[in-house]
């Protein structure tokens, strides 16, 4: 059965900080990893990763991979209350594409 | 484009009512998906097509059965609520089109069940 593990499941920071949250995984059949932010809503799409050792950046988003220690990290510096939200991983690894997904981190910005 | 839309946004049941939900989407998306999220748990899938008249099971698939008549409308249907139906629903789309596999998502129904 395929499994995908995310920690912390919550954090607590101040406007300014650093957060790393940590995503592993253990699928049969890996395609992608991807990682999403959801605030109240519908997930909203973050990051595609595919291989090892690349980092993806978006601003102050910026996500990696380990395909051989099988985990991924999403990186998100100098915090902002807007980055308030739960931040799902998800692994594509079915034969329809299907993703399973970790139980989020839940992250919160105080000011 | 409206995207991935989803009818009702809330709902509430008593214990054996049933109900359908619908999902669209006007992306010309071949794969479409089910899934619940439940507090602290993520997203489970229930059922995925890979296309019109084309359903499999997910994860999570007790409960529930689903239909997908037309390309653009995947239906999830519950045939005698139980409590533990209680949770927010998300239906998915995404192209075959593409190895980029985003899937765009819909706002979610809440579903109650008493």
């Amino acid at each position: 059965e395929d499994k995908v593990v995310q920690s912390p499941l919550s954090l607590v920071v101040h406007e300014g900080d650093t957060v790393t949250l940590n995503c592993s995984y253990e699928v049969t059949n890996f395609r992608s990893l991807l990682w999403y932010k959801q605030e109240k809503k519908a997930p909203t799409f973050l990051f595609m990763l595919t291989s090892s050792g690349i980092e993806k950046k978006s601003g102050r988003l910026s996500s990696i991979l380990d395909k051989k220690e099988l985990f991924s990290i999403l990186n998100i510096t100098a915090t902002q209350t807007g980055d308030s939200a739960v931040y799902l991983c998800a692994v594509d690894s079915g034969s329809a594409r299907q993703l399973t997904f970790g139980s989020g981190t839940q992250l919160t910005v105080l000011p | 484009n409206a995207g991935v839309t989803q009818t009702p946004k809330f709902r509430v049941l008593k214990t054996g009512q049933s109900m359908t939900l619908l999902c669209a989407q006007d992306m010309n998306h071949e794969y479409m998906y089910w899934y619940r999220q439940d507090p602290g748990m993520g997203l489970r899938l229930i059922h995925y097509s890979v296309g019109e008249g084309t359903t499999a099971k997910g994860e999570v698939p007790d409960g529930y059965n689903v239909s997908r008549l037309k390309k653009q409308n995947f239906l999830l249907g519950l045939e005698s609520a139980a409590p533990s139906q209680t949770s927010v629903y998300f239906c998915a789309s995404r192209t075959v089109h593409s190895s980029y596999n985003e899937q765009f998502f819909g706002p979610g129904t809440r579903l109650t069940v008493l």
